[in-house]
């Protein structure tokens, strides 16, 4: 199965600050790749779809760019409501994979 | 719009089966594909598998090869996963997700609310 590693696996940020988040996976998967955003005690929510898609309703200042093997997600102001667990997803092959997870915690 | 609404929290005994729910509103249930995901406490996701309804086909994650059975029903709009032979590290909460499209191979782009599988003697 395609191994996908984030990095970092936490950081800690200011509100307004740019924040990226990168995932790294273990072969090329084109551009087949999702991010979403957890926050405690909830499911997660796409944010991203096919690695620089913004879903619908998603603000803009989330981002999302790479192709191949590597691949960003970028918040360019980081706001009160973004402090949670961000996942990378590939869906290049049948066996889907997640990522190990960003924590982003309030500096 | 479309919700999907997954059954209660089980506890279960090491060595049984779980059966969770997943039924779909607001939507047509047979144009897309449902998985299921699951996270243990204070862990990350990891994908179980997935099913077609309107085609019965199902593809499952290795780590569950021969434990998970993803199954649906379209006359009520519900996804099924039963996973068998529990043990402690099945606790966690499980969630059923619809893919973007029809094909396996997606995104997530609704999810449910997420069930809680207790296993303990």
């Amino acid at each position: 199965a395609i191994q996908l590693t984030q990095s970092p696996s936490s950081l800690s940020a200011s509100v307004g600050d740019r924040v990226s988040i990168t995932c790294r996976a273990s072969q090329g998967i084109s551009s087949a790749l999702a991010w979403y955003q957890q926050k405690p005690g909830k499911a997660p929510k796409l944010l991203i779809y096919h690695a620089s898609s913004l879903e619908s309703g998603v603000p803009s200042r989330f981002s999302g760019s790479g192709s191949g093997t590597d691949f960003t997600l970028t918040i360019s102001s980081l706001q009160p409501e973004d402090f949670a667990t961000y996942y990378c997803q590939q869906f290049n092959s049948y066996l889907l994979t997640f990522g190990g997870g960003t924590k982003v915690e309030i500096k | 719009q479309v919700q999907l609404v997954q059954s209660g929290a089980e506890v279960k005994k090491p060595g049984s089966s779980v059966k969770v729910s997943c039924k779909a509103s607001g939507g047509t249930f047979t144009s897309y594909a449902m998985h299921w995901v699951r996270q243990a406490p204070g862990q990350g996701l990891e994908w179980m598998g997935g099913i077609i309804p309107i085609f019965h086909t199902a593809n499952y994650a290795q780590n569950f090869q021969g434990r998970v059975t993803i199954t649906a029903d379209e006359s009520t709009s519900t996804a099924y996963m039963e996973l068998s032979s529990l043990g402690s590290e099945d606790t966690a909460v499980y969630y059923c997700a619809r893919a973007y499209t029809l094909v396996l191979a997606n995104a997530f782009d609704i999810w449910g609310q997420g069930t809680m599988v207790t296993v303990s003697s």
